[in-house]
């Protein structure tokens, strides 16, 4: 069954240092997203992400965050300077169209000290 | 914005008895989804719900959503210890690129 890849599945960071997460959707899908859930809250919405350009961004999203979709099969997060608060699980996702089954990565756990 | 309400917030079932777990949203939904999650582990899906009065099964596991689309219920017949999780709705908002804002979770224990 096809599946949503995440890497890496945990990675600890130093406060100030660039983290860049990586995810592989399911081959056929047009739209991405990226999803983060601090421990023990919300799953809350970053961005998403379709016909190679930002469709919609939370305001959590701001300057530090950027996403890329470098070839036709990854898609990445980058966290250019990365702060405490960015501590957290952070869930790629895609589907094909809507509606339709939003598919979820195992998640990268980020964590900043 | 669109607010997901879940209840209950915790539910501790004996093995073999049924449940419910709640999803209310003050406004129309446009798309429903039930997700199960392992604390601080992926989500895994459940399932999709996108018309008034809609009904899903798969094994043990029933999702309904209202004929209003304002709320929907999980029901989990004859509890087994691999119930045992967060189970969280997310709702896709109306004309967004199907974002999903989400409820707080129901945490469920499984008493043996």
């Amino acid at each position: 069954e096809p599946e949503v890849t995440q890497t890496p599945s945990h990675q600890v960071t130093q406060m100030g240092q660039e983290v860049i997460l990586r995810c592989v959707p399911i081959s056929n899908h047009l739209y991405f997203y990226w999803y983060r859930q601090i421990l023990g809250q919300k799953v809350e919405f970053l961005v998403s992400f379709y016909n190679n350009e930002i469709s919609e961004k939370s305001e959590i999203f701001d300057d530090q965050f950027s996403v890329e979709r470098p070839d036709g099969s990854n898609f990445t997060l980058k966290i250019r300077s990365t702060k405490l608060e960015d501590s957290a699980m952070y869930f790629c996702a895609s589907r094909r169209g809507p509606p339709g089954e939003l598919f979820f990565g195992e998640g990268s756990r980020l964590t900043v000290l | 914005s669109q607010e997901l309400e879940q209840s209950p917030q915790s539910l501790i079932v004996q093995e073999g008895k049924n449940l419910t777990i709640n999803c209310t949203s003050s406004k129309t939904l446009y798309g429903l989804y039930w997700y199960k999650q392992k604390y601080g582990e992926g989500l895994i899906f459940l399932m999709m719900l996108q018309k008034g009065g809609e009904e899903k099964s798969h094994e043990k596991i029933t999702a309904k959503l209202d004929e209003k689309k304002q709320q929907s219920s999980l029901h989990i017949t004859a509890s087994q210890p691999s119930h045992a999780g967060i189970y969280l709705c997310g709702a896709a908002e109306v004309d967004s690129n199907y974002q999903l804002i989400w409820g707080a979770g129901t945490k469920l224990i499984i008493k043996p």
